[in-house]
């Protein structure tokens, strides 16, 4: 148990669903952000939201829209996904300091198959 | 521009041997260097941090080192088990990334029983 909570674990969508990946932290943490891990790849930084404000965004297609109510928890809608999409995705948590991004903390992943 | 290496991507050896794994980086501008675990299908986790000012860090069985200077992070176990079967990642956090980590690409551990 990591103090961060992922649901769904897994998710089968099709290319023209609307579902939602949801992400809570139960650390204090102030930033939290989202992760996509496809296979034989690096992780790759999706978005950042330090204090609810979004921080980073490594140019993530628009059929991605994060959304973070409060430091607790982040939300990634997803709509007209391709199957290229089809990938782990993860939340993280850390506590940052100024520049620092500090001890991440993930949660156990979203499975997300597109068909 | 900060890259992270991991050699080797794999690595199997036999229950009960200490190993090392190895953690490279161009740019000693960072603020800190994390190993992580990753087993199957799963999330990662957060095994030992260390910070820029720090020459190793220990927990249990892992010993973890960072030399800023020649760019290396070592993630030594002792007395492997079969349940240390996982995939390693490292990270920095370089000087000049907006709440960005640098990831190495992992090593992959089996330890035969």
């Amino acid at each position: 148990e990591t103090g961060v909570t992922q649901t769904p674990r897994h998710l089968v969508m099709g290319m023209t669903n609307k579902k939602s990946l949801k992400c809570e932290q139960h650390l204090g943490h102030n930033a939290m952000y989202w992760y996509k891990q496809s296979a034989k790849k690096p992780l790759e930084l999706m978005f950042v939201y330090n204090f609810k404000e979004q921080t980073e965004n490594n140019s993530v297609p628009s059929r991605f829209s994060p959304e973070c109510p409060n430091s607790s928890h982040l939300f990634l809608h997803l709509h007209t996904l391709q199957p290229e999409d089809s990938a782990l995705y993860l939340c993280a948590s850390s506590r940052t300091s100024g520049r620092l991004i500090g001890e991440l903390f993930f949660g156990e992943g979203s499975r997300l198959t597109v068909l | 521009k900060q890259e992270v290496t991991q050699i080797p991507a794999a690595l199997s050896v036999p229950e009960g041997e200490n190993l090392v794994l190895n953690c490279s980086f161009t740019d000693s501008a960072i603020y800190n260097l994390q190993w992580f675990r990753q087993d199957p299908g799963k999330g990662l986790t957060s095994l030992l941090l260390i910070q820029s000012s720090q020459r190793e860090q220990t927990s249990g069985r892992l010993n973890a080192s960072l030399d800023k200077s020649s760019g290396r992070s070592t993630l030594y176990i002792a007395a492997s088990q079969p349940g240390d079967s996982a995939t390693y990642l490292c990270a920095v956090d370089p000087h000049d990334s907006n709440y960005q980590l640098i990831w190495g690409a992992g090593t992959k551990l089996i330890i035969k029983p």
